[in-house]
């Protein structure tokens, strides 16, 4: 996942703007990424997921990229809002280890009106 | 609604008083799992369960315990909570190799 530390990463972003949060990944076995939203005081809501045989998939204004090569994984919000601001992270399962999913502390993300 | 719940939403405690967190899923899933949350670190597993009557440790287990007597509980047991425990905990609850379902969490603090 992301760096680990005690600052979270901040992204600000006008609202209208496009968002792109990245996440590096280590392992080359992982296989199954999901990148989850979490607003202040509440649990980690899913966002959208991505399986290792695919480079891309949107959902309703997000898109995941996976590239398997660099190990990086990004999510693209589209025409940023008020309401997507919060800490996003993403989280790794590596193959046949259902068990054990691996998270990033996290990007703070700011929308500015 | 398909959900995790968990309580309470907050506790204060005080070293070496025995407590315990429900956590509770309704939508049949077998796979569920504890993480604690640290300001600046990911989310780390405290214990997991892959069905009834199976647990395992994550990676943090120490000083914490949990039971899995029926397929929507698993609750989370510190037998004598000291106050490194202090911590948000998050019970998440997934079908096997699928997306992983949190609850609200539970914000304890131990004096």
């Amino acid at each position: 996942g992301e760096s680990v530390g005690l600052h979270l990463p901040t992204l600000s972003v006008q609202e209208g703007d496009n968002s792109i949060i990245n996440c590096a990944y280590s392992n080359s076995a992982s296989d199954y990424f999901i990148w989850y939203k979490q607003e202040s005081g509440k649990g980690p809501q899913f966002i959208i997921d991505i399986r290792s045989n695919m480079d891309k998939r949107q959902g309703q204004r997000v898109t995941v990229l996976l590239n398997k090569t660099v190990k990086h994984l990004s999510l693209q919000i589209a025409a940023t809002q008020p309401g997507d601001s919060a800490v996003y992270f993403c989280a790794e399962n590596i193959r046949h280890n259902f068990n054990k999913f691996y998270f990033g502390s996290g990007t703070k993300l700011n929308v500015k009106p | 609604e398909a959900q995790v719940t968990q309580n309470p939403r907050y506790l204060i405690t005080v070293t070496g008083k025995k407590l315990t967190v429900t956590c509770s899923q309704n939508m049949n899933h077998e796979y569920m799992s504890w993480y604690r949350q640290d300001p600046g670190l990911g989310l780390r597993q405290i214990y997991y369960s892959m069905n009834v009557e199976v647990t395992d440790k994550g990676d943090v287990p120490e000083g914490y315990k949990v039971s899995r007597k029926e397929k929507r509980n698993f609750p989370l047991i510190l037998e004598s909570p000291s106050p490194n425990q202090t911590s948000l905990y998050f019970c998440a609850s997934s079908s096997v190799g699928e997306k992983l379902f949190f609850g609200s969490g539970t914000q304890l603090s131990v004096l």
